[in-house]
């Protein structure tokens, strides 16, 4: 399958910082791309859709201001949370969707990124 | 709303059984459909992909679709302890006005584990 990347696989921080995450779609270019945040034993949930060269679509009760996404190129998404705080602390997992080919509108997600804030 | 459904489990199975799972979607034009594993701990791997009706096999996984029933499965034949994992279902509009109207993104179920004993 098309593979994504996702930087850093972890990561621990103190409250009030900020952290960005990166997402890169390595064997395709990915126009749309998703960002998902999983808490323990609990269903994902889609925080946002990034989409290239435009602003991101935000799920309702996600606020945008805190957790800011960059989709600059075809190939790399960021996903921004400011000023984390504990209650932050989750897995959070980005995704692409291939939009041509064989594997056209199948989605794809990344390792996933384990915050902590301390 | 959109909902696609699946029974949580556990699905205990002997180790060299066949696993079935079932998912149920309540979106009647639903087009793509989709089986992803989860491991704990870790983000979604994409297992199949299914569009039209009836089987479609890849190794030891068989989907099947029938979509005036309303139901996509999912058979793991030749159960191992190391298929043991959440297994989610998903669906995805993909006619442009299906699209507009529920936006481009995957509707989960909520998962079904399953337990493959030794």
């Amino acid at each position: 399958g098309a593979v994504v990347s996702q930087h850093p696989s972890w990561v621990i921080c103190k409250s009030g910082t900020s952290v960005k995450i990166e997402c890169r779609s390595l064997d395709f270019q990915a126009t749309t791309m998703f960002w998902y945040r999983q808490f323990p034993k609990q269903s994902l949930m889609l925080m946002a859709t990034s989409n290239e060269g435009s602003k991101a679509t935000y799920e309702q009760g996600v606020e945008k201001d805190k957790f800011l996404i960059n989709h600059a190129s075809l190939t790399l998404s960021t996903l921004t949370v400011t000023s984390a705080h504990p209650e932050d602390s989750s897995f959070y997992i980005c995704s692409a969707r291939v939009t041509s080919g064989r594997q056209y509108n199948e989605q794809f997600f990344g390792p996933g990124t384990r915050l902590t804030v301390l | 709303q959109k909902e696609v459904e699946q029974n949580s489990g556990p699905l205990s199975v002997p180790e060299g059984a066949i696993a079935s799972l079932n998912c149920t979607y309540s979106d009647r034009v639903s087009q793509s459909f989709f089986w992803y594993r989860q491991y704990s701990g870790k983000s979604p791997e994409l297992i199949m992909s299914i569009y039209s009706n009836g089987d479609k096999e890849d190794g030891r996984f068989t989907a099947q679709l029938n979509k005036a029933s309303q139901y996509v499965s999912l058979l793991i034949r030749d159960s191992q302890p190391s298929d043991s994992a959440t297994y989610l279902c998903a669906e995805l509009p993909t006619l442009n006005s299906m699209i507009k109207a529920a936006g481009n993104k995957l509707t989960f179920g909520g998962g079904t584990r399953v337990l493959v004993k030794p």
